[in-house]
């Protein structure tokens, strides 16, 4: 079974500073891992993901993630927070190890709330 | 990217009544379409999961009778929530993905449908 962990409820960064959402991950094959930002009442949006190949992947507005497959571990940076980036960010997780094409699923962590400080 | 649509955004219902969402894939075609149930300040719990021209697969726990899903075409996805009660009230989030032409299948998701039932 694959799960998901998103150990902080919450994080609080001042305006400016670099932040860390943290999420490690468990899988039986290879990991496909996502993140996803969600803002009040919206649907998710795409970040980034990790397939294979290079262990640092950047993302949309700023973002980057790097997969640590010691530590089962994609936490999301970025190097200068701004107050618009406040939102809820999910980690997700696929196993490569599940098979049929054209349907798969998703788990998702509990998600992080990010409060960005003027 | 993929875009998916959901309509309504919200909706308000009295208790018994049946309230009809759908999910859009826009540009691309979906051969999988899955349906996440979102409380308040929780993650995505998966609903269920549904291949283009069959019967939708339902996650332990969640009443097929009472959240019925079609998915007749590449397109188009409805859940149905029959005799809504006021524990209904939730965001019903979509998303779907396609067998081509990315080399793994990635989810896209929708903006999200906002329940009422008074």
């Amino acid at each position: 079974a694959q799960s998901v962990a998103q150990p902080e409820d919450q994080v609080n960064v001042a305006e400016g500073n670099p932040l860390t959402v943290k999420c490690t991950y468990s899988v039986s094959g290879n990991p496909y891992l996502f993140w996803y930002v969600q803002y009040p009442n919206r649907g998710l949006q795409f970040l980034l993901k990790y397939i294979t190949g290079d262990n640092l992947v950047k993302g949309s507005y700023g973002f980057e993630a790097e997969f640590n497959k010691s530590q089962t571990s994609f936490h999301l940076k970025k190097p200068s927070a701004l107050v618009s980036d406040s939102a809820l960010y999910f980690c997700a997780v696929r196993d490569e190890a599940y098979s049929g094409a054209g349907s798969y699923q998703l788990t998702f962590g509990k998600g992080t709330k990010l409060s960005v400080i003027p | 990217g993929a875009v998916v649509s959901q309509h309504p955004s919200r909706v308000i219902c009295k208790s018994g009544t049946s309230v009809k969402i759908e999910c859009r894939s826009l540009d691309f075609q979906a051969t999988t379409m899955f349906w996440y149930r979102q409380f308040p300040k929780q993650s995505l719990m998966l609903m269920a999961t549904s291949n283009e021209g069959s019967k939708a697969t339902y996650e332990q726990g969640v009443e097929k009778d009472k959240f019925l899903i079609n998915h007749a075409s590449l397109t188009l996805s409805t859940l149905t929530v029959t005799s809504a009660h006021p524990e209904d009230s939730s965001f019903y989030i979509c998303s779907a993905s396609s067998d081509s032409p990315s080399p793994y299948n990635e989810q896209f998701f929708g903006p999200g449908t906002r329940l009422t039932v008074l």
